[in-house]
């Protein structure tokens, strides 16, 4: 079993729709955890980290529910710009950085 | 600001040969760390360094070596390279041991061994 797991899509949606993406990490320990957007043939750019309370970034919505070690990202009002392969990733301790291996959005006009 | 600056962007080996890839950063950040990203696997751990010469062992480490002699580079040598070490290749840097610190990567080199 991948120790971060991420449904690969694509997902392709309209402009003005919401998409939500999941995440499942298998480690208990983990310390941390992030969204990070990557475009094509591009790194890595943190999108967001995601608290357990939940946080909001504009548009950009993250939710973790450590019990059932579940992480997502809702995106609403999706743009063209948001088309991108989005990454959860897991601190799994000492900036350890654990990747799923992405899901990819294409918004189409 | 230059960040996290990798060199080459591109390189064609042979089978058998060695080199270095390059990674650098100007943000005076303590840890460093080297992924390789495959399709289908995401990104993986080769070797990270939590400061000037402590250096470890990620996920994948075989076939490469690291050192860190200084906080600014941070070096992978591929010993004897192998189609199998063809992949994209990102450096990564981070300031703290906070768990909520943010990772800047390098634009990647892209790695071919025929």
């Amino acid at each position: 079993r991948k120790e971060v797991e991420q449904d690969p899509g694509p997902f392709n949606v309209p402009e003005g729709a919401t998409v939500a993406f999941n995440c499942t990490y298998s480690n208990s320990a983990s310390q941390s955890f992030f969204w990070y957007r990557q475009d094509c043939r591009k790194e890595p750019k943190l999108l967001m980290s995601v608290y357990s309370s939940g946080n909001e970034d504009g548009r950009f919505t993250a939710q973790l529910n450590r019990a059932s070690q579940y992480i997502s990202l809702l995106i609403r009002d999706s743009k063209l710009s948001d088309s991108a392969t989005y990454l959860c990733v897991v601190n799994v301790g000492f900036q350890k950085l654990v990747f799923g291996t992405g899901t990819r959005l294409l918004v189409s006009p | 600001n230059a960040g996290v600056t990798q060199t080459p962007k591109f390189q064609v080996l042979k089978t058998g040969q060695s080199m270095t890839l390059q990674c650098a950063q100007d943000m005076n950040h303590e840890y460093m760390s080297w992924y390789r990203q495959d399709p289908g696997m995401g990104l993986r751990l080769i070797h990270y360094s939590v400061g000037a010469g402590i250096t470890d062992q990620g996920e994948v480490p075989n076939g490469y070596n690291v050192s860190r002699s200084t906080t600014e580079d941070f070096p992978l040598r591929l010993l004897s390279a192998a189609p199998s070490q063809t992949s994209v290749y990102f450096c990564a840097s981070s300031y703290s041991r906070g768990p909520n610190t943010e990772a800047f990567f390098g634009q990647g080199t892209r790695l071919t061994v025929v």
